[in-house]
């Protein structure tokens, strides 16, 4: 069965920072690309970030640009998203998500952790 | 940036209903388009994928259709547990943009 655990959501200060991270298994982990992807209170899906099975290729959705990184460790099998300068607007829920490869849907998801971004 | 936009942004309808919803991309996608269902405080779910392939596990009375820009979402006889929230989304280029979501709602 495929398991996606995301954690390390909370709540931070604007401008501070926070180190997600989400948990596979059930699947070949090295195989696959992954996502991460938002959704702020009430409101629709954001996609944030992409990344290769082999870290090769990564992309990032201009809102998040220069200030999060997308890593993997595959020997792990351990998904990461370092967010820093946060602002108020990326208070969302983050969730991981798996796809095949690239322009490959996103066939399992987390169940999300809650980034509250608040003085 | 494609945009996705789906119609309408929310819709009534019945237990055994006949339900479509649309979604439109700004520029041509090809058929490179998924369907996702959310329920509340739960993640998305993958319905359908490259606009009219049923996800492994998924009921047939969930169908897709469309290519290029115009895509419709069909579910063919509602039942109780489809009251939830749609998103269209494109992966035919980065940014990989969703819909802005259709909530279907129990008439």
């Amino acid at each position: 069965e495929v398991q996606l655990v995301e954690s390390g959501g909370g709540l931070v200060q604007p401008g501070g920072s926070l180190r997600l991270s989400c948990a596979a298994s059930g699947f070949t982990f090295s195989s696959s690309s992954m996502n991460w992807v938002r959704q702020a209170p009430g409101k629709g899906l954001e996609w944030v970030s992409h990344i290769s099975s082999s870290s090769s290729t990564i992309y990032y959705a201009d809102s998040v640009k220069g200030r999060f990184t997308i890593s993997r460790d595959n020997a792990k099998n351990s998904l990461y998203l370092q967010m820093n300068s946060l602002r108020d607007e990326d208070t969302a829920v983050y969730y991981c998500a798996k796809s095949i490869a690239a322009r490959k849907p996103f066939d399992y998801w987390g169940q999300g952790t809650l980034v509250t971004v608040s003085s | 940036d494609i945009q996705m936009t789906q119609s309408p942004s929310s819709l009534s309808a019945s237990v055994g209903d006949r339900v479509t919803i649309t979604c439109r991309a700004s520029q041509s996608i090809s058929s490179y388009l998924n369907w996702y269902q959310q329920k509340p405080g739960k993640a998305p779910k993958l319905l359908l994928y490259a606009a009219s392939s049923l996800q492994s596990g998924v009921p047939s009375r969930f169908s897709g259709s469309g290519s290029g820009t115009d895509f419709t979402l069909t579910i063919s006889s509602l039942q109780p547990e489809d009251f939830a929230t749609y998103y269209c989304q494109q992966s035919y280029s980065i940014p990989y943009t969703f819909g802005q979501g259709t909530k279907l709602e129990i008439k």
